[in-house]
């Protein structure tokens, strides 16, 4: 059972280039998020998801798209990345409901640096 | 949801219990406390949660005051490999929505 995965773990991007970050997960959640963790902060969220093909923003989400055609798949993506943008990008999935809700299970994180 | 205070930081002895103090005083009735560590470099990693009743699992314990208004994680045995950062997080127990994750308490086992 993998939980959450993130790829690619690592990118180095510059100023203006776009990329997308993948977030896979495999334990049927309803809800997905995607996070951004800046050096000695805390996590900020960036969107989510409640469903397949439904997608809200979060406190933090200018410069980032987001798409969830599959259940199982949230993907995040900058379309002209900025060096403000690097950080550490953390996807988290939790159910919907139940006894296990709002409990969010999260990825390792993508570093990326913009230069 | 709720504000917590935790120490910014605290050691302990590998192998003792390591307690962990969250105080929460407006927590509101329906608010659950959740606690969540993160090892360095690492996602934040989901430890327990909690209403009213202290809870144990096979990572720690819970122990809530009658109050509510603070509770304590105790990592039974501490080993070198839970030196993180702990979070304890009040909201209510619905899904969806963001965690907020204050400045934690940092933990350092030490041999």
């Amino acid at each position: 059972n993998a939980g959450v995965t993130q790829t690619p773990k690592f990118r180095v991007l510059k100023t203006g280039q776009s990329m997308t970050l993948l977030c896979a997960q495999d334990m049927n959640h309803e809800y997905m998020y995607w996070y951004r963790q800046d050096p000695g902060m805390g996590l900020r969220l960036i969107h989510y998801s409640v469903g397949e093909g439904t997608t809200a923003k979060g406190e933090v989400p200018d410069g980032y798209n987001v798409s969830r055609l599959k259940k199982q798949n949230f993907l995040l993506g900058l379309e002209s990345a900025a060096p403000s943008q690097t950080s550490v990008y953390f996807c988290a999935s939790s159910y919907l409901s139940g006894k296990s809700k709002n409990i969010q299970y999260f990825g390792a994180g993508t570093r990326l640096s913009v230069l | 949801d709720a504000k917590t205070t935790q120490p910014p930081s605290m050691d302990c002895a590998e192998g003792r219990a390591a307690n962990l103090p969250c105080n929460h005083s407006t927590i509101s009735g329906n608010e659950y406390v959740y606690w969540y560590r993160q090892i360095h470099s690492q996602g934040p990693q989901y430890i327990i949660h909690g209403l009213k009743n202290n809870e144990t699992n096979e990572m720690a314990s819970l122990i809530i005051t009658e109050d509510r208004k603070s509770s304590t994680l105790i990592l039974p045995h501490a080993t070198l490999r839970d030196t993180a950062v702990y979070y304890c997080i009040v909201r209510v127990g619905a899904a969806g929505n963001k965690l907020t994750f204050g400045g934690g308490t940092r933990v350092l086992v030490k041999p």
